[in-house]
């Protein structure tokens, strides 16, 4: 089954605690994304990669950066967690003919 | 700025009934449409994605409709059962190869036994 893996589906964190969201995907998939999802906002993209190394800032990045070294990996990254970071992560990835992205099952982050 | 639209927010219906589901969006210049769907505390899962020139696309009980003049789309269930209760999002990849997807806040279905 080719599928998108995000490595820690609950999280909790302290305030100011640096925080690492992983991402993997099996699927040679050249775009990745993450996206934040909160009750009212709906899906807000953060950041994507279209190759590895190459990224490029979403709508909301502030607070994030991202770290792609590897085709298959896409990390998320919160140098200093905050409280309004509290929410729910999704990755996706998706192969560069534009087709639809395939998401993983998200990572649910509570900062305290 | 690109923005989708769901109404109604919340549906909730017997099961056995047809239903639609709304999405209207603000720019036209889109390159295709797509429909997900989301269970509680998962991801999204693709159920349908029409391209900018197709005007629906048919998978089993659903069938999304896109009318890109008048900015809106809608997805059709037939028969409905309770293991289509789920939220139903829909999102619009801009014209210009752009990789971003615009979605929309959902509509949460609920199908009743």
């Amino acid at each position: 089954d080719v599928k998108v893996t995000q490595s820690s589906r609950y999280l909790v964190k302290r305030t100011g605690e640096k925080v690492f969201l992983e991402c993997v995907q099996d699927m040679d998939h050249e775009n990745m994304f993450w996206y934040r999802q909160d009750p009212g906002l709906g899906l807000r993209l953060i950041y994507f990669s279209y190759d590895v190394k190459m990224k490029e800032k979403g709508d909301i990045p502030e607070g994030y950066s991202v770290s792609r070294e590897k085709k298959e990996r896409f990390s998320l990254i919160l140098e200093s967690a905050s409280t309004n970071q509290t929410s729910m992560y999704l990755c996706a990835s998706s192969p560069l003919a534009l087709g639809p992205p395939l998401f993983g099952e998200g990572s649910r982050l509570t900062v305290l | 700025k690109q923005e989708v639209t769901q109404i109604p927010a919340a549906l909730s219906v017997p099961e056995g009934e047809n239903l639609v589901l709304n999405c209207s969006f603000t720019d036209s210049a889109i390159y295709n449409l797509q429909w997900f769907r989301q269970d509680p505390g998962k991801g999204l899962t693709s159920l349908l994605l029409i391209q900018s020139s197709q005007r629906e696309q048919t998978s089993g009980r659903l069938n999304a409709s896109l009318d890109k003049s008048s900015g809106r789309s809608t997805l059709y269930i037939a028969a409905s059962q309770p293991g289509d209760s789920a939220t139903y999002l829909c999102a619009v990849r801009r014209w210009g190869g752009s990789e971003k997807l615009v979605f929309g806040k959902g509509t949460k279905l609920t199908v009743n036994p």
